[in-house]
């Protein structure tokens, strides 16, 4: 069990849909990452945020955004939802925001798009 | 253009032997690069971090080398056993997009 929370574990919606996720990071992380994967393309980076700010943006659609609060706590909310979106959403968390340190990874959240 | 590679799909050896995993990339100069393992359906887990200024890294039975003349990083398992079989991931972050950079995986499976 790596510390870190996702939540729900599964989420089967339709297309043009709104799904909103959310990731609890590991106590005392102050970085929480997001990242796509699917079949064809292997982990995309998405987004990083640190103590509440964004750090750091990878390859995420205008369709797509997150945020991280107060608690730390994070949400990545996908909208107007496609096919193609099926995949799995992975978090992570880590102590800084250098990159160099390890990153925690939750279990995922698996959306399916019919 | 940015590349990151991982020499195969998929690897099969015998248990007891070493497996090695490459991992090449081009058009990018990380200062770091992290070796993950991954379960299907699971999350990665960390395993080694090397710098670039770290020529070899060792935990257990792990091995990593990086070579950023050859832009290629070496994973290496000793005395390799069956549980060893996942896939196995390498990352950096990108210097200067900032991206973090995850390789495609290569799928070891070690028989008995």
């Amino acid at each position: 069990d790596s510390g870190v929370t996702q939540t729900p574990k599964h989420l089967i919606t339709a297309t043009g849909q709104r799904v909103t996720l959310r990731c609890s990071p590991r106590s005392g992380d102050l970085s929480v990452y997001w990242y796509q994967q699917s079949l064809d393309q292997g982990l995309q980076f998405l987004i990083q945020y640190y103590n509440g700010e964004e750090r750091a943006k990878g390859n995420i659609l205008e369709r797509f955004s997150a945020q991280q609060f107060p608690d730390l706590h994070s949400e990545l909310n996908l909208s107007s939802l496609e096919l193609g979106d099926s995949a799995l959403y992975f978090c992570a968390s880590s102590v800084g925001f250098q990159g160099g340190e390890e990153q925690f990874f939750g279990p995922g959240t698996r959306l399916t798009v019919l | 253009s940015q590349k990151i590679e991982q020499n195969s799909e998929a690897l099969n050896i015998q248990e007891g032997k070493t497996a090695t995993l490459t991992c090449n990339y081009t058009n990018y100069s990380p200062a770091y690069l992290q070796w993950y393992r991954q379960d299907p359906g699971r999350g990665p887990v960390f395993l080694l971090l090397i710098r670039e200024n770290e020529k070899e890294k060792r935990k257990e039975r792990l091995k990593v080398t990086f070579d950023t003349t050859l832009k290629q990083s070496l994973f290496h398992i000793t005395a390799s056993q069956p549980a060893d079989s996942a896939t196995y991931l390498c990352a950096f972050r990108d210097n200067y997009g900032q991206n973090f950079v995850f390789g495609p995986g290569t799928r070891l499976s070690v028989l008995p």
